[in-house]
């Protein structure tokens, strides 16, 4: 089946700092892709919808300036955390709406960021 | 707006007996609806996914799920737990068209089989 990767898996970052997480369709091309933060014992909500070649869509709420979405190719999406807080720890996951007919949404593993 | 209610954060059931977990939704738009298992440390698997056809739903592992639009439901069963049933299950909707796989999702559901 479809595989979707996420890297790093998990990450420590000290407050201030960046962090880049990788998502990567890894056997199917995905124009779009998103990008959810699940917060422990909680629901997935989702943070923004990136399109290949152009700007991001932001959910209400979320700082499109603080988590930076890059959708520079069919099968890879970052997500950059700028100036990481503590609040910013969570686990962020991303699905990928495959290309092919059917349009099936795969989700990757997921990656724990903690900020210190 | 859309909106999930997974009724029971936690749900034991014995291993072999029926399994049933809740969903209720709420959308403006026909709906529609996914249900999830995120197994720990790793990304969410779609179990099923009802999309106006059909309203009872087979998916994978023996699940299945009955979209019931009075009751605004879409509940997942299975007749016989087995333990590596064990998980966290997610309920989810999504609008029609483009919109479909903008994803709102239920606060999840653990499921504990006891042997």
């Amino acid at each position: 089946g479809a595989v979707v990767s996420q890297h790093p898996s998990w990450v420590i970052c000290k407050s201030g700092t960046s962090v880049k997480i990788e998502c990567r369709s890894l056997d199917f091309q995905a124009t779009t892709m998103f990008w959810y933060r699940q917060f422990p014992k909680q629901s997935l909500m989702l943070m923004a919808t990136s399109n290949e070649g152009s700007k991001a869509t932001y959910e209400q709420g979320v700082e499109k300036d603080k988590f930076l979405i890059n959708h520079a190719s069919l099968t890879l999406s970052t997500l950059t955390v700028t100036s990481a807080h503590p609040e910013d720890s969570s686990f962020y996951i991303c699905s990928a709406l495959s290309d092919r007919a059917g349009h099936e949404q795969y989700f990757g593993p997921g990656t724990r960021l903690t900020v210190t | 707006a859309q909106s999930v209610t997974q009724l029971g954060s936690h749900v034991s059931v014995s291993e072999g007996a029926l399994v049933l977990l809740r969903c209720n939704y709420s959308s403006s738009v026909p709906p529609y609806l996914f249900w999830y298992v995120q197994y720990p440390n790793q990304g969410l698997q779609l179990l099923l996914k009802y999309t106006s056809a059909a309203t009872l739903v087979k998916g994978i592992n023996g699940f299945e799920a009955e979209f019931k639009k009075s009751e605004t439901s879409f509940h997942l069963t299975k007749p016989s737990a087995h333990m590596s049933d064990a998980a966290e299950y997610f309920c989810a909707v999504g609008g029609s068209g483009a919109g479909s796989y903008q994803l709102t999702f239920g606060k999840g559901t653990k499921l504990s089989v006891i042997p």
